[in-house]
């Protein structure tokens, strides 16, 4: 009953090969997060959207971009990936942006492998 | 900036003993305290929080006091079992954002 469904699970891409990535949710909610997890690190935020309203971390590069056509779908474009953007991807959701109040429920996330 | 710092894994346990593990944190303001988990193959998903100082979250065995004098959000569980074998993540919010520490990996043998 997965209500964050990530796909692929693995991507595979070449160096400089734009490359997108998927995610879609269940649960109806407002707002949905990208967020990058290299290697033994924390996730960082990417970027993220309240309905249609998107909002970019000021630190996220410019090579990632994000399309939510609908509530249900949010994709994560890598414009011209490079090696050091090999991470893990994941994707969440929650009702609303107070986050005391809002669970996030994360997807199982992407797994992103540049060569 | 705001940051968390957790204690770096793997934390290797034998079955039913005591766990503890130790997450500090930076921020301006009063932001809320979160434990999130990681199991195998699947995404991190809620464990428990705290919104305010001396709130005791729990969960599933687990409990973390948010100790504002020590900026302190320790994990412990007092008997763990093989299925808590994960990844244990500690992060904050002040408001839409979550942060993250880099997550402890805990292993759990019968």
């Amino acid at each position: 009953d997965a209500m964050v469904i990530q796909n692929p699970r693995y991507q595979v891409t070449q160096f400089g090969k734009p490359v997108t990535l998927s995610c879609s949710q269940t649960l109806n909610h407002n707002v949905m997060y990208w967020y990058q997890q290299k290697s033994s690190q924390a996730p960082k935020l990417l970027f993220h959207y309240y309905d249609k309203d998107f909002n970019n971390e000021a630190d996220t590069p410019d090579n990632f971009q994000s399309r939510r056509p609908n509530t249900s779908f949010c994709f994560l474009d890598i414009r011209s990936p490079g090696l050091g953007d090999a991470a893990m991807y994941l994707c969440a959701t929650s009702r609303g942006t107070e986050l005391a109040k809002n669970i996030q429920y994360f997807g199982a996330g992407t797994r992103l492998s540049v060569l | 900036g705001d940051s968390v710092t957790q204690m770096e894994g793997p934390v290797t346990l034998s079955e039913e003993a005591f766990l503890t593990i130790n997450c500090t944190y930076t921020a301006t303001g009063y932001p809320s305290l979160f434990w999130y988990v990681q199991y195998p193959g699947e995404g991190l998903q809620l464990l428990l929080k705290a919104t305010k100082a001396d709130d005791k979250g729990s969960n599933k065995g687990f409990e973390a006091t948010y100790r504002k004098e020590t900026t302190s959000f320790h994990l412990e569980k007092g008997s763990v079992q093989v299925s808590d074998s994960a990844v244990y993540f500690c992060a904050l919010s002040s408001s839409y954002k979550l942060i993250f520490g880099s997550g402890t990996r805990l292993l759990v043998r019968p």
